[in-house]
């Protein structure tokens, strides 16, 4: 399959910072990419959908002015959480997709651990 | 509301018998079912899907089949190796409005182990 990489695995913070978590497609090209989060013990949650150059959907409860979403290439989409607060400490893992439609050509990427403190 | 439920939190089968995880949806509007297994600290690998006009899929020692009167689906490993031991996902796609891929709606996992 292909492959989904993700930077940083792991992030500390402090209350109030702000935090940018990159996804990289590496040999395909995402015309979609996904955010979701894991909280521990429950199932991934779907956060946003971006299409590289369109402004990000995001999922009913997510704030979009607090999960800053840029997909401006079809290999790079970044997740900004501002003023990240210790509720924010989550899993949080992108998948890419390419053109071929269908559900099941969603890679994912190996998820960024935050903790804020 | 859990739209895709998976009501087993582990599941523990020994080695070289038949794993049976077990999914759940309410969602009548899925029409494509995945199963992903998971490791700790690491993003969901694609095991197998099944479409909604399907009953069954079988891809090696894994087969999903689906229930659409019951609304229920289950992947099966057989023989089961200890390699399986992971968390498995059920997760389910309805359809798009705007073509493309679609986010999926997941189950909370089951922990399967495998004994040797």
């Amino acid at each position: 399959g292909a492959v989904v990489s993700q930077h940083p695995s792991w992030v500390i913070c402090k209350s109030g910072t702000s935090v940018k978590i990159e996804c990289r497609s590496l040999d395909f090209q995402a015309t979609t990419m996904f955010w979701y989060r894991q909280f521990p013990k429950q199932s991934l949650m779907l956060m946003a959908t971006s299409n590289e150059g369109s402004k990000a959907t995001y999922e009913q409860g997510v704030e979009k002015d607090k999960f800053l979403i840029n997909h401006a290439s079809l290999t790079l989409s970044t997740l900004t959480v501002t003023s990240a607060h210790p509720e924010d400490s989550s899993f949080y893992i992108c998948s890419g997709s390419g053109r071929a439609r269908g559900p099941d050509t969603q890679y994912f990427g190996p998820g960024t651990r935050l903790t804020v403190l | 509301d859990q739209q895709v439920k998976q009501n087993s939190p582990s599941l523990s089968v020994q080695e070289g018998r038949i794993s049976i995880l077990n999914c759940d949806y309410t969602n009548s509007m899925f029409d494509y079912f995945l199963w992903y297994k998971k490791y700790p600290a690491e993003g969901p690998t694609f095991l197998i899907s099944i479409s909604s006009i399907k009953d069954k899929n079988e891809d090696g020692r894994f087969t999903v089949f689906l229930n659409k009167s019951a609304k229920h689906l289950s992947l099966h490993i057989v023989p089961s190796q200890p390699g399986d031991s992971a968390v498995y996902f059920c997760a389910a796609s309805a359809p798009g409005s705007g073509g493309g891929a679609d986010g999926l709606t997941f189950g909370k996992g089951t922990h399967l182990i495998i004994q040797p």
